[in-house]
């Protein structure tokens, strides 16, 4: 596609539920980041695909989070049992490999009530 | 640990009004230090990469410089157009694809 699409772009779910975020990265990126951004903080990163290599998990905030990259294409972020602190804009992120410039989604706001 | 600091947290200019944007970071050997301007309910656009202290880098009313310890990000005769949150972020030396972001910077250009 043209650009980075991520849906839904709004989710509200109740405390305690499970939640998929899906990420549809630019076609012939190789890379795929998934990042948060709470209200008034920076952008935290949280996990990256590249290829086939294993993911580097080493943002995910808990074991609740969990993320999957099927045929190196579409990726699913996976929240089980969310929390209100899990309130925030979910960004993903592609680029082709040895590219420094992340073009980003424009994201999904996830309400935890 | 590698840490972004943006100032001011907001900055209101008139239309016309040239200022800069500050970005100071600490980080393990810098790889590069990107710009991105992020608009309401949408993700962060990019602008600029910086890899080395001195580079600069221009786009329209917008020129990217930077330091061994900070970047600047000018601003010269904004428009209302250029009203955004503007947010800097580091790659460190040890990574080809982390970066660490600050908080940004939210402008508002008034007519």
């Amino acid at each position: 596609g043209a650009g980075v699409s991520q849906s839904p772009s709004n989710k509200v779910t109740e405390k305690g539920k499970d939640v998929e975020l899906r990420c549809d990265p630019i076609s012939g990126h190789t890379a795929l980041y998934w990042y948060r951004q709470s209200l008034g903080q920076g952008l935290e990163f949280l996990i990256y695909f590249q290829g086939n290599s294993a993911p580097d998990k080493s943002g995910l905030p808990s074991d609740r989070f969990s993320a999957e990259r099927t045929g190196g294409s579409v990726s699913t972020l996976t929240i089980q049992r969310t929390q209100q602190e899990d309130s925030a804009v979910y960004l993903c992120a592609s680029s082709q490999e040895g590219s420094y410039g992340y073009t980003f989604g424009s994201g999904t706001r996830l309400t935890v009530v | 640990e590698d840490q972004v600091t943006q100032s001011p947290e907001a900055l209101r200019l008139q239309e016309g009004e040239s200022s800069s944007l500050n970005c100071s970071y600490t980080v393990s050997g810098l790889r590069g230090l990107f710009w991105y301007r992020q608009d309401p309910g949408k993700g962060p656009e990019f602008l600029f990469t910086l890899y080395s202290a001195g580079e600069e880098k221009e786009k329209e009313r917008l020129k990217a410089t930077l330091t061994k310890k900070e970047s600047f990000l000018h601003i010269t005769a904004p428009k209302p157009e250029d009203s955004a949150t503007y947010l800097c972020a580091v790659q460190p030396g040890g990574s080809n694809y982390k970066l660490t972001f600050g908080k940004g910077t939210l402008l508002t250009v008034n007519p």
